[in-house]
């Protein structure tokens, strides 16, 4: 199985920061990398599919990078509903699988 | 608007069985791969099975694979899983997912999740 690591695990970050979440895989994945969010309500949605591609109605201060084993989801300008669990997933080979998570808070 | 609706979780022996629904609607069901996706308590996502349009085709990963089994009914929009013999480690927030497999493979509508709890 592919295993998927985000670093970091949480991250304290400021109104309007710019912050970068990581993503590697343990072998190279082609792009196949998807990124979700988590409210704490459990309510889960995409923001970027096939690496870099901006999911319908995601605002465009989110964006995402990355090929090989190296993957990245970067937020330009955190506003305060930003502030979730984000998650990357690979579905380059089954078993699809995800990321252990990056909890965003408040500084 | 899509909405995707689970059901059947709760508390189950080791051993049992359960069986979760889900009941789409704003969208041609039938049109769609569906898939489960599940979160233990306090961890990450786990994909556990994925449902091609008519059926006739199923995923799954080797933690559920021969336990669990994937099915769907396009007259009636609905998706299932069945949860045999189930372990411990099964507890979980259960997510109902449709699945676009078309630009890309990625979930791009979720439920709000049903929490199935194994424990004795």
């Amino acid at each position: 199985d592919i295993q998927m690591t985000q670093t970091p695990s949480s991250m304290p970050a400021s109104l309007g920061e710019r912050v970068t979440i990581s993503c590697r895989a343990s072998q190279g994945i082609s792009n196949y990398l998807n990124w979700y969010q988590q409210k704490p309500d459990g309510t889960i949605k995409p923001l970027i599919y096939y690496t870099s591609n901006l999911q319908s109605g995601v605002p465009s201060r989110f964006s995402g990078s990355g090929s090989g084993t190296d993957y990245s989801l970067t937020i330009s300008s955190l506003e305060p509903e930003d502030f979730a669990m984000y998650y990357c997933q690979q579905y380059d080979s089954s078993p699809w699988t995800f990321g252990g998570g990056t909890k965003l808070e408040l500084k | 608007e899509v909405q995707l609706v689970e059901s059947g979780g709760g508390l189950v022996q080791p051993g049992r069985s359960l069986k979760l629904s889900c009941a789409a609607s704003g969208f041609t069901f039938s049109n769609y791969y569906m898939a489960w996706v599940r979160q233990a308590p306090k961890k990450g996502l786990e994909w556990v099975a994925t449902i091609s349009t008519s059926g006739s085709r199923t995923y799954y990963p080797d933690s559920v694979k021969g336990r669990f089994t994937i099915s769907r009914d396009n007259a009636k929009s609905s998706l299932y899983l069945q949860m045999n013999s189930l372990k411990s480690e099964d507890t979980a927030t259960y997510y109902c997912a449709r699945l676009i497999t078309t630009t890309a493979y990625y979930f791009d509508y979720w439920g709000q999740g049903v929490m199935v709890t194994v424990s004795s």
